[in-house]
């Protein structure tokens, strides 16, 4: 199975923050990431796909850039509704598998 | 603007077994493949598995082969997940996805399995 090895597990930050999360797939995968976000008792929600698209409806302070084997997701100007949890998941070979997930809380 | 709806919490003894029913509240799910993932604290999130857009298997993760069926009804309004031989393991979050072969972007609410003696 593939691994991906996402970082940090957590993180702090303030609203206005840049934050950056970056995931390592343990073979060459493309472009083939998507990045969701979940909230405490909710399911994911997914932000980016392939890589770097956005998907509809997500806001733009949202980005993903990377591929082969390094990925990373960019929340500019952190909002309050922003503090969740988020996950990469490889979609390039079965079975898909998500890296561990990190934690943005409020500083 | 549609949404997954999914069974009711569910109580399993150790080697019994479970069906997980996720209907969509307005369209089909004709045209979209259906994921199944799971979440325990220490596995984190797991794909278990996708039908296709026909109802067709793509593929199970080999920790389920031979005990995990994926269905759907003669509408494609409701899909079903049965896992068979529970362990205490398979306690879990388990939800429906709805999106492309590799991706879901509509989920359901999740459906929690506990499996307790």
């Amino acid at each position: 199975d593939i691994q991906m090895t996402q970082s940090p597990s957590s993180l702090s930050a303030s609203v206005g923050d840049r934050v950056s999360i970056t995931c390592r797939a343990s073979q060459s995968i493309g472009a083939s990431v998507n990045w969701y976000q979940q909230k405490v008792g909710k399911a994911p929600q997914v932000l980016v796909y392939a890589a770097s698209s956005l998907q509809r409806g997500v806001p733009s302070r949202f980005s993903g850039t990377g591929s082969g084997t390094g990925f990373t997701l960019t929340i500019n100007n952190l909002q309050p509704e922003d503090f969740a949890t988020y996950f990469c998941q490889q979609g390039h070979t079965v079975p898909y598998t998500f890296g561990q997930g990190t934690k943005v809380e409020m500083k | 603007q549609d949404r997954l709806v999914q069974s009711a919490s569910e109580l399993k003894n150790p080697g019994a077994s479970v069906q997980i029913s996720c209907r969509a509240s307005r369209n089909t799910f004709s045209g979209y493949y259906v994921h199944w993932v799971r979440q325990a604290p220490g596995p984190g999130l797991q794909w278990m598995g996708s039908l296709s857009p026909s109802g067709q298997p793509t593929a199970f993760a080999d920790l389920f082969q031979g005990r995990v069926a994926m269905t759907r009804d003669a509408s494609a309004r409701t899909m079903y997940l049965q896992l068979s031989s529970l362990t205490f393991e398979d306690t879990a979050l388990y939800f429906c996805a709805r999106g492309g072969f590799n991706y879901a972007d509509l989920w359901g609410q999740g459906t929690l399995l506990t499996v307790s003696s």
